[in-house]
């Protein structure tokens, strides 16, 4: 059984349009975590949820808006998508905040904004 | 927040070699971290370090958390084809930052 999924794996689409990409642990992890991967491999954590709740959200715009509707889910919603948001974005979980040795992550989500 | 400065970039050693690669830092971290990173998959971690001076082993794998805190490093002894991919350090304190990357290339 998949640990961390996304969906969907490859995304293309044009700027401007709003897209979600969604992610589910079957860990029982209270955290999750959206991370964003540049061409270049560049990491960059993006937000952090705790119980649902936001925790980390570090210097990214507001066109990125995460959700939690429970805390096996953490789906990432892009608004007026722009050609610089190409990237990989995975979704990573982890038992509890701080316990980054149990951290866990998806397979990726490649988004192409043409 | 600032990416960690991570070495060498990439590496191409004949298996059965070891290999060793850093990351180092301006600022101070309280856990260090290194992943793998296979091709089309997500970053799979190898080795979380806690303390200052902590050595911890996982198969092959060998990583230090320098006592300084601002640096940490990763040995692979006797290196085989499927080391083959991207290593990443990662530091945490108040914020998760993470290093370029080491591309390693093993030929068989």
């Amino acid at each position: 059984d998949t640990a961390v999924s996304q969906t969907p794996k490859y995304l293309v689409t044009q700027m401007g349009n709003d897209k979600s990409i969604k992610c589910e642990q079957n860990l029982g992890h209270d955290t999750m975590y959206w991370y964003k991967q540049d061409s270049k491999k560049f990491l960059k954590i993006m937000f952090s949820y705790n119980n649902k709740e936001l925790i980390i959200n570090e210097t990214v715009p507001n066109r990125f808006s995460p959700k939690s509707p429970d805390k096996a889910h953490l789906n990432l919603h892009i608004n007026s998508l722009e050609l610089g948001d190409s990237a990989v974005y995975f979704c990573a979980s982890s038992q509890f905040q701080g316990s980054w040795g149990t951290q866990y992550f998806g397979p990726g989500t490649r988004l192409l904004v043409l | 927040g600032q990416q960690l400065n991570q070495s060498p970039q990439s590496m191409f050693i004949q298996e059965g070699e070891d290999v060793s690669m850093n990351c180092t830092s301006s600022s101070i971290f309280n856990t260090w971290l290194w992943y793998k990173q296979d091709p089309g998959e997500g970053p799979v971690l190898l080795i979380a370090l806690y303390k200052a001076g902590e050595l911890t082993s996982n198969g092959r794998l060998t990583a230090q958390f320098g006592i300084t805190r601002k640096d940490s490093f990763l040995n692979i002894s006797a290196s085989i084809p499927s080391d083959v991919g991207i290593y990443f350090c990662a530091g945490h304190s108040d914020d998760m930052r993470f290093g370029a990357g080491t591309r390693l290339t093993v030929k068989p």
